[in-house]
């Protein structure tokens, strides 16, 4: 089983619509979710953490966390074209100092 | 600019020479990350570095790998005697220092593109 697992996609969402893209992680002791987009060539772009179960909100993004199903989800609303990216689910595991484990990430597509 | 700065950001070396790669992290920042992404994979976390302290290497290749971040100057990521399987892009990251148990948001410079000839 990998540590942090996401559908690698590609997920295909029209313009407007609402993306939901999951991710599950291994480790119950997991502190901290981290969500980056990640155009090709490109850096990894922090849009979104969350520490504590439930939902956070900052603008379009809303981060879902359930620490007792480890599963963590990040909804883009009204989606764009330009929204279209890999998505990288990343989990600060329990008692590994502050490193970053990384899932294969989830290929966005929004379509006009 | 304020962010992570790396460069090179493109590095053509031969096999068997070495190749540095520096990172200078973001103002605020005292934590160094290095990662590897190779084509089509995720990244992989290689080391995490505070200033003159190397906290945790776990993945580090053990051979021709070594990073350091000194008292003055960027964090050097050095690979020695490099084989075509070390082409990939390295990303360095960088973070304020954290408390308690969550970890603080690291943010990514643009990369190193290393490849091998």
């Amino acid at each position: 089983q990998k540590e942090v697992e996401q559908n690698s996609g590609p997920l295909s969402v029209p313009e407007g619509a609402i993306a939901s893209l999951n991710c599950t992680y291994s480790d119950r002791g997991s502190q901290s979710f981290f969500w980056y987009r990640q155009y090709s060539g490109k850096s990894p772009e922090l849009i979104m953490f969350i520490y504590s179960n439930g939902d956070k909100e900052d603008g379009r993004f809303t981060a879902q966390l359930n620490k007792a199903s480890q599963y963590v989800s990040l909804l883009i609303r009204d989606s764009q074209p330009s929204d279209s990216a890999t998505y990288l689910c990343a989990v600060k595991m329990g008692g590994t100092a502050s490193k970053l484990t990384f899932g294969t990430g989830t290929r966005l597509q929004v379509t006009l | 600019n304020a962010g992570v700065m790396q460069n090179p950001r493109h590095l053509v070396r031969r096999r068997g020479q070495e190749a540095r790669l520096r990172c200078s992290p973001m103002k605020g920042h005292s934590h160094v990350y290095w990662y590897r992404q190779l084509p089509e994979e995720g990244l992989k976390f290689m080391v995490y570095l505070q200033k003159e302290n190397i906290i945790d290497e776990s993945g580090m290749p053990k051979e021709r790998f070594s990073a350091e971040f000194p008292k003055e100057g960027p964090s050097i990521l050095r690979i020695q005697q490099v084989v075509r399987g070390d082409s990939a892009a390295y990303f360095c990251a960088s973070s304020r220092a954290g408390t308690g148990g969550a970890g603080q948001p690291q943010h990514f410079g643009d990369g190193t593109r290393l490849s091998i000839l």
